[in-house]
Order: C-alpha cells, then structure tokens, then sequence
C-alpha cells in the first residue's frame, strides 16, 4: 500500500487567499484524522471522519477552517480566507476500525501565509 | 477527556547512554498508549503501543515502555542511544481520537 497520501507538500500563499490541502487515506481505513503542528501548540486534532461522517470538529480554530470527505478514498481541509497564523503543517492520518489501532500519518503538507 | 503530559521537552544523552523520555496520561477508560516518532519533514511514524496484556511493551529500534497503571505513566526507554535516535518523540492516547504530548526532542551527542 502507497501508504496516506498528502498534496500539496508545500504551499506558500498570500494572506485572504483561499487554501486547499488534499488526502488520500490508506484503502479500507475507516477514520481519517486532521492534524495541525506549530511550535507553539505542538499537535492538534482539527477533525476526524469515521466513514466519511464528521465525529468531531471542536479543534477546528475558526469559521475560515472547513473539511470534507466527500467518499472514502478522499479528503479535503481548505482555509478561505487565510491568514499568517495559519501557517503550520497540516497532517492527515487514517487508522482502521478498532481504537486499539494505530495512526498512520502522510508527509505533511507545510503550509506558509505570507 | 484523554490527555497526554511529556516531561521535559528536550532531553539530551550521549551515544551509548540510556534514553528516558516520560509521559503521564489522563484518561477515564482503560488507555490505549502509544510512542511515535518524527525525523525532521517527515510524518510521525509508530514506535511501539499498549493495548492490553503485557505491560512491558517492546517496539522497533531497541525502544520499550512499561505501562504503569497506578503512576498513570508509560516511560520510553532504550539501554543505549544511537545517533540515528536523534529526533522528536511524541507520546499519545487513544479513546475514539487520538491526543499527542507537546513531544520531546532528543539529541544524542558523539
């Protein structure tokens, strides 16, 4: 298996522009986790899907931060409007059905707002 | 709500030298615990994890831990540091979700 699949690995954009970062979570994985890094605030949950289906989004900072899983094989984390405090990386994970299993991570998408 | 606290955010050995990196967790079900690993622009790679049964886990690299229910903790240690160990540890807890320390960067010196 290819393993999570992130794109872009980088992006560097303006600040008020519209941002899309994209997964492909491992096939047959049932959860897909959003995670932010920044120096200040180590890792943090954003969202996670189970089955396509939003379980829990109360890490995701503002309005300007949405997600999407439209099928099982695809995600999406956009920022409209962005802004410099956005910029971190932003990791997508997936993991299988039972809890007792673990994260598998992408690479990382590095996101900088100019 | 689970959490994960790491004491010390930079911890610092010599090559041969026994690594400790600690972590106590919170959580109001029995935990599942993991260690994982991040090398510099890369993804956070598992190291090792406890589920149940034994509680001395054994992981790759050399790496074990030891859950400890009555200190709520589940320490990272390896008997004798390599170079290539240089990098950020994160320790977490499993529920539905999953919660990450604030990490612990090792260095090893020479």
């Amino acid at each position: 298996d290819a393993g999570v699949i992130q794109s872009p690995r980088h992006e560097v954009t303006e600040m008020g522009q519209e941002v899309t970062l994209r997964c492909k979570p491992i096939s047959g994985h049932d959860y897909l986790f959003w995670y932010r890094q920044t120096m200040m605030r180590g890792l943090e949950l954003l969202i996670y899907f189970n089955n396509n289906v939003p379980i829990d989004d109360s890490g995701m900072p503002e309005d300007r931060f949405s997600a999407k899983m439209p099928n099982a094989s695809f995600s999406t984390l956009k920022i409209q409007p962005s802004e410099p405090r956005d910029s971190a990386v932003y990791f997508c994970a997936s993991r299988p059905l039972v809890a007792t299993g673990e994260l598998f991570f992408g690479e990382g998408s590095r996101l900088t707002v100019l | 709500a689970q959490s994960v606290t790491q004491l010390g955010s930079h911890v610092s050995v010599s090559e041969g030298a026994l690594v400790l990196l600690r972590c106590n967790y919170s959580s109001s079900v029995p935990p599942y615990l993991f260690w994982y690993v991040q090398y510099p622009n890369q993804g956070l790679q598992l190291l090792l994890k406890y589920t149940t049964g034994a509680t001395l886990v054994k992981g790759i690299n050399g790496f074990e831990a030891e859950f400890k229910k009555s200190e709520t903790s589940f320490h990272l240690t390896k008997p004798s540091a390599h170079m290539s160990d240089a990098a950020e540890y994160f320790c977490a807890v499993s529920e539905n979700d999953m919660r990450f320390g604030a990490g612990t960067r090792l260095t090893v010196k020479p």
